[in-house]
């Protein structure tokens, strides 16, 4: 089955040591993004990939960064985390097309990040 | 003023009953709307688009009242398996989603 995958789904890191969460998919969408979300909180926008155009949201921390290397993989850099960092991170995909707003979001099991 | 609102719940909801929650968001050129479901500790899942004309699938039925800025979700004969947090999720420019908070909703046996 065409799915988003991710891993781990569980990571502990220690507070300030890096931390690489990935998010692969089989759904070959042309569009990646990272979510952060805290408990009953709404999912929040880091960032997106439409190709290979990175797109940071503005109140994203310089902390975190992303690479994607090519269609199907996607990460999520921690540099060094803080304990504000502890969440839920999710990874998902869509094919949004030019000038398109429809935009039906698939996403990955998520990464549950603790830090220490 | 939150861009997208949702009354958080929980909604308790005896088995076999109906219930109904709104959303409201702020941004009036918004041109896609979801609701999705969220279980605890899981990733959200879609649940369904919201159209104009308002859709129905299965117990679900969702509306859109494009005049007032809400959107709403419909569950007709609630099973237990329908509680989770019904996430409203809202188009904004380019595509980018903005959620809500999500409404929690447990069904009671």
């Amino acid at each position: 089955d065409a799915m988003v995958i991710q891993n781990p789904r569980y990571q502990v890191t220690q507070f300030g040591k890096p931390v690489t969460l990935s998010c692969s998919q089989t759904l070959n969408h042309n569009v990646m993004y990272w979510y952060q979300q805290k408990s009953s909180q709404a999912p929040k926008l880091l960032f997106h990939y439409y190709d290979k155009d990175f797109n940071n949201e503005a109140d994203t921390p310089d902390n975190f960064q992303s690479r994607r290397p090519n269609t199907s993989f996607c990460f999520l850099d921690i540099r060094s985390p803080g304990l504000g960092d502890a969440a839920m991170y999710l990874c998902a995909t869509s094919t949004l097309r030019a000038g398109g707003q429809r935009n039906e979001q698939f996403f990955g099991p998520g990464t549950r990040l603790t830090v220490l | 003023r939150k861009e997208v609102e949702q009354d958080p719940g929980p909604f308790n909801v005896p088995e076999g009953a109906t219930v109904a929650f709104n959303c409201t968001y702020s941004n009036s050129a918004s041109q896609s709307f979801f609701w999705y479901r969220q279980d605890c500790r899981k990733e959200p899942k879609l649940l369904m688009s919201v159209y104009s004309s308002g859709n129905e699938d299965g117990r679900f039925t969702a509306q859109l009242n494009r005049a007032s800025q809400y959107i709403s979700l419909l569950i007709r004969d609630s099973k237990l398996s329908d509680s989770a947090t019904y996430l409203c999720v809202v188009t904004l420019s380019w595509g980018k989603l903005q959620f809500g908070a999500g409404t929690q909703v447990v069904v009671t046996p």
